[in-house]
């Protein structure tokens, strides 16, 4: 069965810094994996989907790689703003299975 | 409609009643999935439709908790007997048969059983 971690829990970073998060997950037998964001109170929102034959994907300030065959996927995000503080959550959707998704990482950005 | 909508956005309920949680789905999109998130975790599947059928209801937690989409359109997911462990956030998202594995959420019902 499919399980998605991610690290740190929570981070907190000053504007402007450069970050990356990170997401695990332990059967490479994937079909996807999207990163997602989620603001207090509200629904995801798609950031960046990336395909199992891909190794990145990118938009705007954000970057997300994919190395399948050692279960990991990071997002970066250069100059961070105050508006970019939320949860973000990594999700890998398996075949045969549905959608995992990991337990998230709360972001805050102080101005 | 523009997106997923979900009703209602909260609900509370005391212990053992029966509640019922709607999602309309982004229009035209045949797939339909529930998820459960708890505070602090990430959204846990539930179950997923194709269309009025239930393609795979794995997620579901007991026999209390049922999902109907009879038309092919919204979706009703009933909770009986709630209890206090089934507070969470309930979302529901969709996606369509031109890329199936890219999810469309909407903002959640939150339910809290007292």
């Amino acid at each position: 069965k499919q399980e998605v971690t991610q690290i740190p829990a929570a981070l907190s970073v000053p504007e402007g810094e450069n970050l990356v998060l990170n997401c695990s997950f332990t059967d490479s037998a994937i079909y996807n994996l999207q990163w997602f964001r989620q603001d207090p109170g509200k629904g995801l929102t798609s950031l960046l989907l990336i395909q199992s034959s891909q190794r990145e994907q990118t938009s705007g300030r954000l970057n997300a790689s994919l190395d399948k065959s050692s279960g990991r996927s990071t997002l970066y995000i250069a100059a961070s703003q105050p508006g970019d503080s939320a949860t973000y959550l990594c999700a890998v959707f398996s075949y045969g299975q549905n959608f995992v998704f990991g337990p998230g990482t709360r972001l805050s950005v102080l101005p | 409609g523009a997106g997923v909508s979900q009703t209602p956005s909260n609900k509370v309920t005391e212990k053992g009643k029966y509640v019922e949680l709607r999602c309309d789905p982004i229009s035209g999109h045949t797939a339909l999935y529930w998820y459960r998130q708890s505070l602090g975790q990430g959204p846990e599947f539930l179950i997923y439709f194709q269309g009025t059928g239930a393609a795979d209801d794995s997620g579901l937690p007991n026999d209390r908790f049922f999902a109907v989409r009879p038309e092919g359109s919204v979706s009703t997911l009933k909770i009986q007997r709630t209890e206090r462990g089934d507070s969470a956030v309930y979302l529901c998202a969709s996606s369509s048969n031109l890329n199936p594995y890219e999810q469309y959420f909407g903002p959640g019902t939150r339910l809290t059983v007292t």
